[in-house]
């Protein structure tokens, strides 16, 4: 069956530190992966997805980025985080169509 | 509007009641649908999940979808307090998912 996790569960950082936050997925292979945030009290923003290795599509212009070094491995980046970047951010992957599987989420505080 | 409106709540209902939670749509090109459970600080987890208008039941839970009104429905029978968590619809074309804002349910004992 497949899994997915996600990683660290909590951050806390200063505003201008950098941010990286890892998402790998077992049990299957070339997913669709995506980055969401949800802030508290609201819906989910999509951030960005990728379909492939290398390749990322980025949903709102921000102060983040996205990478997609291995075929199960997402990764979501800043170089220097801002008081908004706060809030829970969930990797999730899907079938190339079809319902989408979360991962824990990741608990990011911006100080 | 909004794509997809669901009431934010929040539903507090007494242990053993019936659940009606709603989603409406404008975008009736969607073809999945989906509902979502998320408890406090935790990923949301797949509930149900249906392609055709109709119900389908799991259990304590029934999805119903009506494409002609464009709304979503998901009925929970006999709630427990476990089942106190925020719920959010989900639909999606092709690629394209888009999520309902969540409505936060409570199940008193």
């Amino acid at each position: 069956s497949q899994t997915i996790h996600q990683w660290p569960a909590t951050l806390v950082q200063p505003v201008g530190s950098p941010l990286s936050l890892e998402c790998t997925v077992e049990g299957t292979s070339n997913p669709n992966l995506y980055w969401y945030r949800q802030a508290a009290g609201r819906g989910l923003q999509l951030l960005f997805y990728s379909v492939g290795i290398g390749q990322i599509s980025s949903e709102v212009p921000q102060n983040l980025s996205a990478s997609r070094p291995q075929d199960r491995q997402f990764i979501l980046s800043s170089k220097k985080l801002l008081l908004s970047d706060s809030g829970f951010y969930l990797c999730a992957w899907r079938p190339h169509t079809g319902e989408l599987f979360f991962g824990e989420g990741s608990r990011l505080t911006v100080l | 509007q909004k794509e997809v409106e669901q009431d934010p709540g929040p539903l507090s209902v007494p242990e053993g009641a019936i659940v009606s939670l709603n989603c409406t749509y404008s975008n009736s090109a969607f073809q999945y649908f989906m509902w979502y459970r998320q408890y406090s600080r935790k990923g949301p987890e797949l509930l149900m999940y249906t392609y055709s208008s109709g119900n389908k039941e799991d259990g304590r839970f029934t999805a119903q979808v009506d494409k002609s009104s464009k709304y979503i429905s998901l009925f929970i029978r006999d709630s427990q307090p476990s089942d106190s968590a925020t719920y959010l619809c989900a639909m999606t074309l092709l690629r394209d998912m888009r999520f309902g804002a969540g409505t936060r349910l409570t199940v008193k004992p």
